[in-house]
This record gives C-alpha cells, sequence and structure tokens, in this order.
C-alpha cells in the first residue's frame, strides 16, 4: 500500500527564509505525489503535483518540491518564506486506481516568525 | 461558482440526532468523495463513488450512510450521532485519473455536544 510519511509535524521559520517541508513515500508502483495547503478554516487547496519523468515541480505561490527516487522523497521549498505562508501542509499519494483517492500524510504546520 | 461546495458549513448538534451534509461539484468529475479530518488535523477517506456508484466504503460505523442522487452530488447522512463524529468533513471530487489531484470542498465543521 502507497504512504507517505511527513518530518516534523511543526516547522517554524523567519520571514524571508527558506522553507523546507519533508516528506517521504512509499511505494512499490512508480508514485503520484502532490502537495496540498490548508488555511484556518479552509478546505485543502493543491499545491503542485508530480508528473512522471519531471523532477523538479513547480506549483503555485513560489513553491516548488524536487522528486527524488533514491531517497523516496518529494520535499517541499519554497526560497523566501512570506507570513501569508503561515498554514498547514499536507504530502499524498494515490492509493490506488483513479477511485481509491489519495492517502495523506499526517500534515505540517508552518509557522512564519516575524 | 464554486467547484466543490458543502453545506452547511457550520453544524452543531446534541447527541442521538441525525444529521446531513450535502455536496456538490459543478466540475463534471466522474469521482467524488468524503473524507474525514479528525482534531489532529488528520485527514481520512471515508468513501468513494464513481458514476453514482460506492468504490471504496472504509472502516467507518455504519451510521454513515453516503448516498448519490447523481455524479454531481454525495450526500453523508449520520444517524444517532455521537461525541466521536466531531471532526470536519471534506468532501472532493477526482476526474479519476492516476494523476488528477482531488478538489476539495471548504469543509463542514461537525460538533457533537
Amino acid at each position: 500500500a502507497q504512504s507517505v510519511t511527513q518530518l516534523g509535524s511543526h516547522v517554524s521559520v523567519s520571514e524571508g527564509a527558506l522553507v523546507l517541508l519533508r516528506c517521504n513515500y512509499s511505494s512499490s508502483v512508480p508514485p503520484y505525489l502532490f502537495w496540498y495547503v490548508q488555511y484556518p478554516n479552509q478546505g485543502l487547496q493543491l499545491l503542485l503535483k508530480y508528473t512522471t519523468g519531471a523532477t523538479l515541480v513547480k506549483g503555485i505561490n513560489g513553491f516548488e518540491a524536487e522528486f527524488k527516487k533514491s531517497e523516496t522523497s518529494f520535499h517541499l521549498t519554497k526560497p523566501s518564506a512570506h507570513m501569508s505562508d503561515a498554514a498547514e501542509y499536507f504530502c499524498a499519494v494515490r492509493a490506488g486506481g483513479g477511485a481509491d483517492g489519495l492517502t495523506f500524510g499526517k500534515g505540517t504546520h508552518l509557522i512564519i516568525q516575524p | 461558482d464554486t467547484a466543490v461546495s458543502q453545506t452547511p458549513k457550520y453544524l452543531v448538534t446534541q447527541m442521538g440526532n441525525d444529521k446531513s451534509i450535502k455536496c456538490e461539484q459543478n466540475l463534471g468529475h466522474d469521482t467524488m468523495y468524503w473524507y474525514k479530518q479528525d482534531s489532529k488535523k488528520f485527514l481520512k477517506i471515508m468513501f468513494s463513488y464513481n458514476n453514482k456508484e460506492l468504490i471504496i466504503n472504509e472502516t467507518v460505523p455504519n451510521r454513515f450512510s453516503p448516498k448519490s442522487p447523481d455524479k454531481a452530488h454525495l450526500n453523508l447522512h449520520i444517524n444517532s450521532l455521537e461525541l466521536g463524529d466531531s471532526a470536519v468533513y471534506f468532501c472532493a471530487s477526482s476526474p479519476g485519473g492516476y494523476n488528477s489531484p482531488l478538489h476539495f470542498g471548504n469543509g463542514t465543521r461537525l460538533t457533537v455536544t
């Protein structure tokens, strides 16, 4: 079964600093990976998704993620944090066939220090 | 023109009551889902429907019953509500391909007192 593990339930960075949110996947087949963001009292918004063949994926709001098969990782980064980036971030993997939905990691709460 | 809309946004009710949450998507997607997010933000799939047919029914109490009158609607009915049912429930839809993301509604925060 496909699964993802997010390292660090809380990450705190200063405004303007690099954001790095970690995600490792476990999959016996090529994974389909996604990053979502959840702002307080809102639904989940897609940041980016991994498409087979591309190792660096660009998303919205200046975020990007790098797929590393050798490390089974799909870490999310942003060069310069902004106060508006404070939110909950979820890594997810396709559970199986199309109707199987996504399996989510436990989430990382990103805190931006002024 | 919200893509996935849920009603109500907040639902406060007493133990033992029966309640429903409605979901509609205008994206033309074939697959719809219900997810439950607990107080620790953990998201777990409950059900998925493809073209009105139940595909996934995870281990949830049979007090939860989804109903899909057409492929644009997926409602969730909950009988005999319990304190532990308090959570945020999200509806989502997807075209269904392997690399297709899910599109989420804004959630329904259910509080059982």
